[in-house]
């Protein structure tokens, strides 16, 4: 089945930029979106289609893909950041799959 | 403005068959290529995708779960619905449906989510 990989957490101060990869084979060839999920909150939709910014999402959030990465970047991040992260692919042959998630704190 | 809303049992026993309800409103399946799935997200893990309803009548399922998993569409309430069966423990989590504008859109409307817990 397929899988994609996200680091487990990372780390960022107020106001700087934080990266959180997303791996997965030919994932460049597939429809990326990203999540925010804050605590005890349902997940929002952050990313589509690789680099769309959702309706209502700040300037400060983008994507990008390249090869089997799909990368989302806060560029200076806010305290309100702090969150769980998921990336998410589809295709045709693969159905929507969900990565496991990345915990981002911004201290 | 969309909503999605789940409802159905917040207990179920272990071997029992789950049913649940998502109802949605500001949107049809008349809209244009929109789906409308389920999610799952077990206590303190990752989200998990489980099946979608498209509104062609064509319906999707992951693949673990294809031989317990049944959505149903019901065009005409607003409706979609989620069967699981021989449910376990764990299968405790909440529940969420979520709609898809179109497949590579991601889920850009989530109900508030059915919190299900599995007795053994």
């Amino acid at each position: 089945s397929y899988e994609l990989t996200q680091p487990r957490s990372v780390s960022v101060s107020p106001g700087q930029t934080v990266t959180i990869p997303c791996s997965g084979d030919d994932l460049g060839h597939k429809y990326v979106s990203w999540y925010q999920q804050k605590t005890g909150q349902t997940p929002v939709l952050v990313i589509y289609q690789d680099t769309r910014r959702a309706s209502g999402i700040p300037e400060r959030f983008s994507g990008s893909t390249s090869g089997n990465t799909a990368t989302l970047i806060i560029s200076g991040a806010q305290p309100m950041d702090e969150a769980d992260y998921y990336c998410q692919a589809w295709d045709s042959s693969i159905a929507w799959v969900f990565g496991g998630g990345t915990e981002v704190t911004v201290l | 403005q969309i909503t999605l809303k789940e409802s159905g049992p917040t207990l179920v026993k272990a071997t029992q068959t789950l049913t649940l309800t998502c109802t949605f409103s500001g949107f049809s399946f008349n809209t244009g290529e929109v789906g409308v799935g389920w999610i799952r997200q077990p206590p303190g893990k990752a989200l998990e995708w489980l099946a979608l309803a498209y509104w062609d009548d064509d319906r999707r399922y992951r693949a673990s779960l294809r031989n317990r998993l049944t959505i149903t569409k019901d065009s005409s309430k607003n409706q979609v619905g989620l069967i699981m069966t021989n449910m376990d423990p764990d299968d405790s989590g909440t529940y969420y449906c979520a709609r898809a504008y179109s497949s590579g859109w991601g889920f850009d409307h989530w109900g508030q989510g059915a919190l299900v817990t599995v007795s053994s």
